[in-house]
């Protein structure tokens, strides 16, 4: 099964509009963290927001929200008021606790993306 | 200035050439790490050090090998480069802080390096 699912592979958006991003993830760890970067055309990967699995309120940045619901293992990203500038490829990525007894050193493991398109 | 560093930005080599691809960071960070990014797949982990005594293997280090020279230095090296080593690669820096909120998990990518073996 896959970690990191984000099953939106091209999203469009009108300019000033809210949008979300979905995001579900798959561990059984209960300490593990929830990352939102994103990527334009230029590649750098640029990090939004997180979210720890024992924060109980929703991280916000800004314009951005994650909307996390522990029980269903979603981490959607919220944007508000969307500008031109957000247009770009969005991922979600996990990184899980247990992973630092067995071997996997705090690594992130991402989704596949999201392409977000900003119109006017 | 740039808190984590990649150069080159951009390399274009031929196959079976050595190529290095170097990682500097000034975050102060114990933890480093090394990812491509292929179209379609998200980016996967190639190698990752928890310190420069400590280097790991990641999902994908089959081609690759790193070297740790200091805690700030981190250079994955493609021993003799294939065409499917094209890719976009990341190096990453991670801790832990303590902040007045308490601790926070911070993880930092530098700019990326675009690498091209024809």
């Amino acid at each position: 099964a896959q970690k990191i699912t984000q099953t939106q592979p091209g999203m469009f958006v009108q300019e000033k509009e809210a949008v979300t991003l979905d995001c579900t993830y798959d561990t059984s760890d209960q300490s593990y963290g929830l990352f939102w970067y994103k990527q334009p055309s230029s590649g750098e990967m640029i990090f939004l927001i997180y979210q720890g699995s024992y924060d109980e309120q929703n991280a916000t940045e800004g314009r951005y929200s994650l909307n996390f619901q522990k029980a269903r293992k979603s981490a959607n990203l919220v944007i508000s008021a969307s500008q031109l500038g957000d247009s770009a490829m969005y991922f979600c990525a996990m990184r899980e606790d247990s992973l630092i007894l067995t071997g996997g050193g705090n690594k992130l493991t991402f989704g596949t993306g999201t392409q977000l398109k900003v119109e006017l | 200035d740039a808190d984590v560093t990649q150069t080159p930005r951009n390399r274009i080599t031929k196959t079976g050439k050595r190529i290095m691809l170097e990682c500097s960071q000034t975050k102060g960070h114990d933890r480093m790490y090394w990812y491509r990014q292929d179209p379609g797949l998200g980016l996967r982990l190639i190698y990752y050090s928890f310190d420069v005594k400590d280097i790991n293997k990641g999902e994908i280090s089959d081609g690759y090998s790193v070297s740790r020279q200091a805690q700030a230095k981190f250079s994955l090296s493609l021993e003799s480069a294939i065409p499917n080593q094209t890719a976009l690669y990341f190096c990453a820096t991670s801790d832990y802080t303590y902040t007045l909120a308490g601790l926070a998990w911070e993880q930092f990518f530098g700019p990326g390096t675009r690498l091209t073996v024809l």
